[in-house]
């Protein structure tokens, strides 16, 4: 059974606190890594597809990083704002054909 | 095309009853999903299909779930002799498989609760 776990679960900042959560993937058969994000009442939408070790990538105040070796991903965020809360989900891919979701990170930003 | 589109946004029914949901992707896309997600959780596969072909259903989905793709384009997931279990918020998305990564478009789901 392949295991995506994301940490913390919850996260409580305060507008202007810049943040960081972890996913954590196996390391062998990687494929591709993504990073969702939800917002109540909406959908899942995409915010990263990382494929390369080392990969960093940037959309406005949010970046991640991969490291495919020892598994891992991090996902930034630079001085969030209260539109930024909304629930993180990491999804792994092997090449199985479907996507293997973390539990998700809920980031709650008060003004 | 304004996207994934799922009905109903919310179904309520009572333990046993049938229900059947539907799924309309990108149009482009050939590839679809449905995941079921419940509270605290991260979205659980359940199926995909790659244009009408299922190619894969969750190991852990009993024989009461069941999905359809008659013509590559909408999809339906019926579910038989609900269980309270099963409330849940059922995703569909799709993606366009073309050499793989792509990311998944999703929809808004349908918020099932089972009485």
């Amino acid at each position: 059974i392949l295991n995506v776990e994301q940490s913390p679960q919850s996260l409580h900042v305060q507008e202007g606190d810049s943040t960081n959560f972890t996913c954590s993937f196996p390391s062998s058969n990687f494929y591709a890594l993504h990073w969702y994000r939800w917002e109540t009442a909406k959908s899942p939408e995409a915010l990263f597809v990382m494929t390369l070790n080392g990969d960093e990538k940037k959309k406005g105040r949010i970046s991640a990083t991969l490291n495919t070796k020892e598994g891992y991903s991090y996902l930034y965020i630079k001085g969030s704002q209260p539109e930024d809360s909304a629930t993180y989900l990491c999804a792994f891919d092997n090449q199985g054909g479907k996507l293997i979701f973390g539990q998700g990170t809920e980031l709650s930003v008060k003004p | 095309d304004t996207g994934v589109s799922q009905d109903p946004r919310h179904k309520i029914t009572k333990r046993g009853q049938n229900v059947t949901f539907r799924c309309d992707p990108i149009s482009e896309h050939n590839r679809l999903y449905w995941y079921r997600q419940t509270l605290g959780q991260g979205p659980e596969f359940l199926t995909y299909f790659q244009n009408e072909a299922q190619l894969e259903k969750s190991r852990l989905l009993s024989d009461r779930f069941s999905a359809e793709r008659p013509k590559g384009s909408f999809s339906t997931l019926e579910i038989q002799r609900t269980e309270q279990g099963d409330s849940a918020m059922y995703l569909c998305a799709s993606s366009l498989r073309q050499g793989a990564r792509e990311k998944l478009f999703f929809g808004s789901g349908t918020q099932l609760s089972v009485l």
